[in-house]
């Protein structure tokens, strides 16, 4: 059964940090993996869709990678904004369009 | 384009009566996945429709079923709804690798 845990739960840094969000799925065999942003009591945005066969991804300041031999996807956030505070989820699917969701990371940027 | 739309945005309802939450998937996406999202969860798969048939299920008991109509559209029913059913629901839909979200119906049960 797939598994997906987001280290840490919550975060706080001071506005321009670089900063690193954690993804870990414990079955390697995934179609792809998706990082979503979520603002509080809104839907889900997606951000960043890696394939099984990719090794990153990036938008702006934002830069995905996937490690699938280990199980680990981790989400680098460049020069932070108060306005990227939000949860951040990641998601994998075995390639049905079923996700399987982490619990999320809840991001503060303090200005 | 619209995206994936939901209605209604929120939704008060006594234990022990019945909801239909309703989704319009982002155009020309034929795949639609309903989820339920606990507060400070993340989101957990209830089932999906493809082709007006249920292609996948989670593990939700069947007090929670669906439907989806020839436009793509689909409708989430549950019964005799319990406290626990309390939530965000997202309908998610897709087509080719990406799935979109819409902003979610927030059911409260009092």
């Amino acid at each position: 059964k797939q598994e997906v845990t987001q280290i840490p739960a919550a975060l706080s840094v001071p506005e321009g940090e670089n900063l690193v969000l954690n993804c870990s799925f414990t079955d390697s065999a995934i179609y792809n993996l998706q990082w979503f942003r979520q603002d509080p009591g809104k839907g889900l945005t997606s951000l960043l869709l890696i394939q099984s066969s990719q090794r990153e991804q990036t938008s702006g300041r934002l830069n995905a990678s996937l490690d699938k031999s280990s199980g680990r996807s981790t989400l680098y956030i460049a020069a932070s904004q108060p306005g990227d505070s939000a949860t951040y989820l990641c998601a994998v699917t075995s390639g049905t369009y079923k996700y399987i969701f982490g619990t999320g990371t809840r991001l503060k940027v303090l200005a | 384009d619209a995206g994936v739309t939901q209605s209604p945005t929120h939704l008060i309802k006594t234990r022990g009566q019945q909801v239909t939450l309703r989704c319009s998937p982002k155009s020309g996406h034929d795949t639609v996945s309903w989820y339920q999202q606990a507060l400070g969860q993340g989101p957990q798969f209830i089932f999906q429709y493809y082709e007006e048939e249920e292609r996948q299920r989670g593990n939700f008991p069947d007090r929670f079923s669906g439907h989806q109509f020839p436009n793509y559209s689909s409708e989430l029913n549950v019964n005799a709804l319990l406290l626990g059913d309390s939530a965000l629901y997202l309908c998610a839909s897709s087509s080719q690798e990406l799935a979109f979200f819409g902003q979610g119906t927030r059911l409260t049960v009092v």
